[in-house]
């Protein structure tokens, strides 16, 4: 089975430019979650979708930083515009169940390194 | 004050070492516990659950100290394939988030050399 599948797998782009990352989950889970990994603040959780529905999304940074679920298998995680400071790698990962209400494993893609220039 | 501490390392041990991470979280609320793995830039992969009696899968042994609030993760006869980053995962109510959420440490470095 295909795990969670994440692309493009790195960016580069200039300061200023519309980011788009796209996710697609594993079949039949319903919950999925955008993650930044740095060294500084290591992984951050940005947004957690349940059954298309978002769910918390405290940690998106600022309001250029936007997700969404257009269908029950895929997700976009939109930048515009981007900065210097947004460079990352981000992950996508997916889950059964209630999320964060259970205990179940969170299976992550293999992200997309981002570089803003 | 962050919600799940890790000591960064690196730790370095030669292979057949017994090493242990510890990792502890400030949440007395928080209801699951984890360790993940992540190799060098590769995303985390779920290692093992911790149960409150403690478990073990293998080589590994993860235990949980409710009352101070930490966590523990033993690797026995540790191989030159367990170098990673292992990742401490609390989940459980957020005061920060103001809901539940999935805290990961940033992680203990471990490698193991010949």
């Amino acid at each position: 089975d295909a795990g969670v599948i994440q692309s493009p797998r790195h960016e580069v782009t200039e300061m200023g430019q519309e980011v788009t990352l796209r996710c697609k989950l594993i079949s039949g889970h319903n919950s999925l979650f955008w993650y930044r990994q740095t060294m500084m603040r290591g992984l951050e959780l940005l947004i957690y979708f349940n059954n298309n529905v978002p769910i918390d999304d405290s940690g998106m940074p600022e309001d250029r930083f936007s997700a969404k679920m257009p269908n029950a298998s895929f997700s976009t995680l939109k930048i515009q515009p981007s900065e210097p400071r947004d460079s990352a790698v981000y992950f996508c990962a997916s889950s059964s169940g209630a999320g964060f209400l259970s205990s179940y494993e969170q299976y992550f893609g293999p992200g997309t390194r981002l570089t803003v220039t | 004050r962050k919600e799940v501490e890790q000591d960064p390392g690196p730790f370095n041990v030669p292979e057949g070492a017994t090493v242990a991470f510890n990792c502890t979280y400030s949440n007395s609320a928080s209801q699951s516990f984890f360790w993940y793995r992540q190799d060098c830039r590769k995303e985390p992969k779920l290692l093992m659950s911790v149960y409150s009696s403690g478990n073990e899968d293998g080589r590994f042994t993860a235990q949980l100290n409710r009352a101070s609030q930490y966590i523990s993760l033993l690797i026995r006869d540790s191989k030159l394939s367990d170098s990673a980053t292992y990742l401490c995962v609390v989940n459980g109510w957020s005061i920060s988030n103001s809901g539940y959420a999935l805290n990961f440490g940033k992680g203990t470095s471990l490698l193991v050399t010949p």
